[in-house]
């Protein structure tokens, strides 16, 4: 079956400092991958999204990832975070009209 | 205008009452959800509507009823809910049910007492 981990469920940096999430998923052909940003009590924001061609991806916020087959990983990167990156990450993968999510990933930052 | 709206913000609702979630999106978004997030948790998914018909039901227990009365609006309706039922319900939707990019709501935070 599909599945997304990410083995980190809390991650602390201080401001300034450069992020990386893991995620890594489970698909038999070529997935769709999604990283999207909860803040406390809120909806969810789509971040950016991996569907074929060029490995990095760029999206909002100054974020980027990268997909790597051969590791089946989609990680998120940020080379400088600012305090209002505080929130909850959560990478998914589209399945027959679903999207399954990781159990997410809680990032605190220090000033 | 890419916004998924969902009333009310906050719903505080006991075990007796009837009451409803409204979400609109106005896209052109054929396909819509309806998504249950506990504390902590990722979202989970409840039901999909696709082109106005209920599509996938996640065996949600029939006290939450989803109606879906055009394109543009989705309703959940709760009845009897138990304490257990408190939790963010988020909207969202997409292009088709095939697409990839689902854009959420704010949700409503729903308290069951």
């Amino acid at each position: 079956a599909q599945s997304v981990t990410q083995p980190d469920i809390h991650i602390t940096v201080s401001e300034g400092a450069s992020l990386e999430l893991r995620c890594n998923y489970s698909y038999g052909a070529t997935p769709y991958l999604f990283w999207y940003v909860q803040s406390p009590g809120q909806g969810l924001q789509l971040l950016l999204k991996y569907f074929s061609g060029d490995t990095l991806v760029q999206g909002i916020k100054g974020f980027e990832a990268e997909f790597k087959r051969s590791q089946s990983s989609f990680n998120l990167r940020k080379p400088s975070v600012h305090w209002s990156d505080a929130a909850e990450y959560f990478c998914a993968v589209h399945n027959t009209d679903k999207l399954i999510f990781g159990t997410g990933t809680r990032l605190q930052v220090f000033p | 205008d890419t916004e998924v709206t969902q009333t009310p913000k906050h719903l505080v609702m006991g075990m007796t009452n009837k009451k409803s979630l409204k979400c609109e999106q106005h896209m052109g978004h054929r396909a819509m959800y309806w998504y249950k997030q506990k504390a902590k948790k990722p979202p989970e998914l409840m039901f999909v509507y696709s082109y106005e018909k209920l599509s996938i039901n996640e065996s949600v227990p029939s006290r939450f009823s989803p109606e879906c009365p055009n394109s543009s609006l989705l309703n959940l309706h709760l009845h009897a809910l138990q304490p257990e039922d408190s939790a963010l319900y988020l909207c969202a939707s997409s292009h088709t049910s095939s697409s990839y990019e689902q854009y959420f709501g704010p949700g409503t935070r729903l308290t069951v007492t």
